[in-house]
């Protein structure tokens, strides 16, 4: 069972646009939620987190935005570069839970 | 500025051939990780340590054995390589858990023939 649903494999945007990435989730416990960008050949990094606390974390042109009824999150990107051309992935952890449960990632293409 | 390091980057096997692959970090980090990623399935926890001698079990942990004998170190051991091991796999740390910001290796290639 998929507790973390990324249900968009891929996205294209235009340089310049805003993209969005969504995100699902199923599990109640969860209330850590963080997104992570991939280069090919390389490691994710850290982008952004959001505490179920909090509806809205801005940083930069990422935002994230939570809505705990609908367990949804989704990751704003604007203005979009081709530089952010990657794969998204969107994480949650809760509870006593020490781990991150991962989706399946997003592969955004910006275009220029 | 090393972070997380993994060795090998690259590695083909063949089906029964045991290995290791080796992280190590240099970030004081109590939680280490080790993740596979294969195409359509994302990253999935194979196991992980919340302290030095400590290890727990992922997701995915048939087929892998750990061991954190070292705080820095963190070895992700294959005993008896099947095919379906041939994976990309990331090792990860951080300082406080769930909740905390994961700093990931740069991956380790492996394939089983």
């Amino acid at each position: 069972d998929q507790q973390v649903k990324q249900n968009s494999p891929s996205l294209s945007v235009q340089e310049g646009r805003i993209s969005i990435l969504n995100c699902d989730y199923t599990n109640s416990m969860f209330d850590y939620f963080l997104w992570y960008k991939k280069y090919p050949a390389e490691g994710p990094t850290f982008l952004i987190s959001i505490s179920s606390i909090k509806d809205k974390n801005e940083d930069g042109r990422f935002t994230v935005f939570l809505n705990k009824s609908a367990k949804h999150l989704s990751l704003h990107i604007v203005p979009s570069q081709p530089g952010d051309s990657a794969v998204y992935f969107c994480a949650a952890s809760g509870g006593s839970n020490y781990k991150l449960t991962f989706g399946k990632g997003t592969l955004l293409t910006v275009n220029p | 500025n090393a972070g997380v390091t993994q060795t090998p980057k690259f590695r083909v096997l063949k089906t029964g051939q045991s290995m290791t692959l080796l992280c190590a970090q240099d970030m004081n980090h109590e939680y280490m990780y080790w993740y596979r990623q294969d195409p359509g399935m994302g990253l999935r926890l194979i196991h992980y340590s919340v302290g030095e001698g400590t290890t727990a079990k992922g997701e995915v942990p048939d087929g892998y054995n750990v061991s954190r004998l070292k705080k820095q170190n963190f070895l992700l051991g294959l005993e008896s390589a099947a095919p379906s091991q041939t994976s990309v796999y990331f090792c990860a740390s951080s300082r406080t858990g769930g909740t905390g910001e994961l700093f990931f290796g740069e991956g380790s290639r492996l394939t089983v023939l």
